[in-house]
């Protein structure tokens, strides 16, 4: 089965620094799609950012950015400049890609992250 | 443009009691989802439908049934509702399976007693 693990139930960072997210999965597969996820406390699920696994380059999307390491299987997640509206829950999820199309998400169990003033 | 609508936002229910967890999506998906959200557990899928017509069993689908009733909406529903229930539940939607990125609704809080 596929597994994706967060290490860190929380964190906690000051606004205006950087806070790195770790995501490790475990796959025997060689095609698939890794996200992540962010939850604020509307509960709305907001994806982030995504990374093709057959790509070398790391995804960015303005202060997101990822660090995927395929051989270690790890998605970091780095935001940079943190806002306060940057706190909330993130859920690392990857999908395996097949022929006909993919199988579903599997999500981490999150991260929650705090940005102080 | 509403994206993917959800209701209730809230539920109590006592245990034995049924109710339907209604989603619908405006966005002309094809496939549509339903997890469930515990503390600690991230999100885990119950059912899904491919396409208009299918439905397929997710990672924890005992205790709910689903159908989708047109292109547009999937419902979830409970029978007979076990404390072991209580979740937050979120509908999702996806243009096709594997088009690989998800919207979802604002969830249901639900609480069986």
């Amino acid at each position: 089965a596929q597994t994706v693990t967060q290490s860190q139930p929380e964190m906690s960072v000051q606004e205006a620094e950087t806070v790195t997210l770790s995501c490790t999965y475990d796959t025997s597969e060689n095609n698939y799609y890794l996200f992540w996820y962010k939850q604020p406390p509307s509960r709305q699920m907001i994806l982030v950012i995504r990374q093709e696994a057959y790509k070398q380059q790391n995804a960015t999307e303005n202060r997101f950015s990822v660090n995927f390491q395929k051989a270690a299987k790890s998605f970091s997640l780095k935001i940079s400049d943190s806002q306060l509206g940057d706190t909330a829950m993130y859920f690392c999820a990857f999908t395996i890609l097949h022929k006909g199309g993919s199988e579903k998400l599997v999500f981490g169990k999150g991260t929650k992250l705090t940005v102080n003033p | 443009n509403a994206g993917v609508t959800q209701t209730p936002k809230f539920q109590v229910l006592k245990t034995g009691q049924s109710m339907t967890l209604q989603c619908a999506q405006d966005m002309n998906h094809n496939s549509m989802y339903w997890y469930r959200q515990d503390p600690g557990m991230g999100l885990r899928l119950i059912y899904y439908s491919a396409s208009e017509g299918t439905t397929d069993k997710g990672e924890v689908p005992n205790g709910y049934n689903v159908s989708r009733l047109n292109k547009r909406e999937f419902s979830l529903r409970l029978e007979s509702a076990a404390p072991s229930q209580t979740s937050v539940y979120f509908c999702a939607s996806e243009l096709r399976e594997g088009s690989e990125k998800l919207f979802f609704g604002s969830g249901t809080q639900l609480s069986v007693l």
